[in-house]
């Protein structure tokens, strides 16, 4: 079945600064690949996805990358704000095959 | 209008005890699927069904039983409750095409 591997597990970053978090997979069938946030207490939600027909794909602050030969996509937050702080989630899935879910990065921006 | 709802939110138990779970969605989807996040919040997938048939089964304890009497519903019953067996339960739901899935907004088991 799928594996996908998250990292990294915590990250610190200053406001304003950016904000990386990467993933592997081991599916090389797999071709859509989400990123969940879920801030403290609250449920996970979706934030941008990108299928595997796409190399990257951007949101504002916010992109994606998906490099399918080495199958790591990573999220890329810019600039970042207080607001930002959470747990992030990468996930990948084949067809109609589950959603599997990387182990999180929990995202602490200082202000 | 809330999309997926879940109930209840908060759900403190002890152990032996039998207890249920209720989901329901409005969104039209055919697909419910029940999750399990531990307290290092790893998201494990527990259940998937589709327009009512089990579709996925993770090697879940067979005192986990999951009930869809319609494509809008997914319960989630389990007997015998077991300390391992606090968590946080995300019901949640997706097109037939599996993309983007709308999370409940959980429901915090504690068993004592």
């Amino acid at each position: 079945g799928e594996n996908v591997e998250q990292h990294p597990s915590t990250l610190s970053v200053q406001e304003g600064d950016s904000a990386v978090i990467k993933c592997t997979y081991s599916d090389s069938a797999s071709n859509y690949f989400p990123w969940y946030k879920q801030e403290l207490g609250k449920r996970p939600q979706l934030i941008i996805d990108i299928r595997s027909n796409v190399g990257e794909k951007k949101d504002q602050r916010i992109a994606v990358t998906l490099n399918k030969t080495a199958k790591h996509f990573s999220l890329h937050i810019t600039e970042t704000q207080p607001e930002d702080s959470a747990v992030y989630f990468c996930a990948a899935r084949f067809g109609n095959e589950k959603l599997t879910f990387g182990t999180g990065t929990r995202l602490t921006i200082i202000p | 209008d809330t999309a997926v709802s879940q109930t209840p939110k908060y759900l403190v138990t002890q152990m032996g005890n039998d207890k249920s779970i209720k989901c329901e969605q409005n969104l039209g989807h055919d697909t419910m699927y029940w999750y399990k996040q531990d307290s290092k919040k790893f998201l494990k997938i527990m259940f998937s069904y589709n327009n009512k048939e089990l579709i996925i089964n993770e090697t879940v304890p067979n005192r986990f039983s999951p009930k869809s009497p319609d494509k809008a519903h997914l319960n989630l019953h389990i007997n015998s409750l077991e300390l391992g067996d606090s968590a946080v339960y995300f019901c949640a739901s997706s097109r037939l095409d599996r993309s983007q899935a709308f999370f409940g907004q959980g429901t915090r088991l504690t068993v004592v």
